[in-house]
């Protein structure tokens, strides 16, 4: 079975502050880690993904986040906040190999003061 | 990139109707498309996988006869919410995948009330 647990459901950064939101998982496999983003009336949009390799992803928009196996961690970080990066961000975990069966954490709601 | 728009973005309905929920690829053809529901501060949880020409598979506690989903076409998946009550009010949101092993992409979402 796998799970994601997202810390903090409201997340306040200032502006030009390092963001970092964070996710630990359980998966019984090696899994697929996913971080998607939701802005208001808006679809989920991939931010970035770790599926094998390189344990540090880049994803769009400056962000990116590492898979930590002995943590079971994947945290996503932000050098500098932008007012734009303002929303909801969601974990997910697939074990599956693939992308049939996502399961996502209960998501992170990011404000950045200006 | 690959595009899902999902139809209406709001609907309130009285208990005991029905209420249609579309999801369609814009600019791809979709094989497999996701139905989630997500409750107010909880998860989005997986309802349902709606493959093209076949019967959706579903999650473990979902009724089927309740949610009945439509995959009639490559581009159309439909969920239809039959005799709503108050308890399925709800944020339904659908994906489709571009291919079996790339990413998925998700509709806007249809935030469903039932009064």
């Amino acid at each position: 079975a796998q799970s994601v647990t997202q810390l903090g459901s409201h997340v306040s950064v200032s502006e030009g502050a390092l963001v970092l939101l964070r996710c630990n998982y359980s998966s019984s496999v090696p899994p697929y880690l996913f971080w998607y983003v939701q802005y208001p009336n808006q679809g989920l949009q991939l931010l970035l993904k770790y599926t094998t390799g390189a344990t540090l992803v880049k994803g769009i928009n400056g962000f990116e986040a590492e898979f930590k196996k002995s943590e079971t961690s994947f945290h996503l970080t932000k050098p500098s906040a932008h007012m734009s990066d303002a929303a909801e961000y969601f974990c997910a975990v697939s074990d599956t190999g693939g992308y049939q069966k996502v399961t996502f954490g209960t998501g992170t709601k990011l404000q950045v003061i200006p | 990139g690959a595009v899902v728009s999902q139809h209406p973005s709001r609907v309130i309905c009285k208990s005991g109707t029905s209420v249609k929920i579309e999801c369609r690829s814009l600019d791809f053809q979709a094989t497999t498309m996701f139905w989630y529901r997500q409750f107010p501060k909880q998860s989005l949880m997986l309802m349902a996988t709606s493959n093209e020409g076949s019967k959706a598979t579903y999650e473990q506690g979902v009724e089927k006869d309740k949610f009945l989903i439509n995959h009639a076409s490559l581009t159309l998946s439909t969920l239809t919410v039959t005799s709503a009550h108050p308890e399925d009010s709800s944020f339904y949101i659908c994906s489709a995948l571009l291919g079996p092993n790339t990413e998925a992409f998700f509709g806007q979402g249809t935030r469903l009330t039932v009064v």
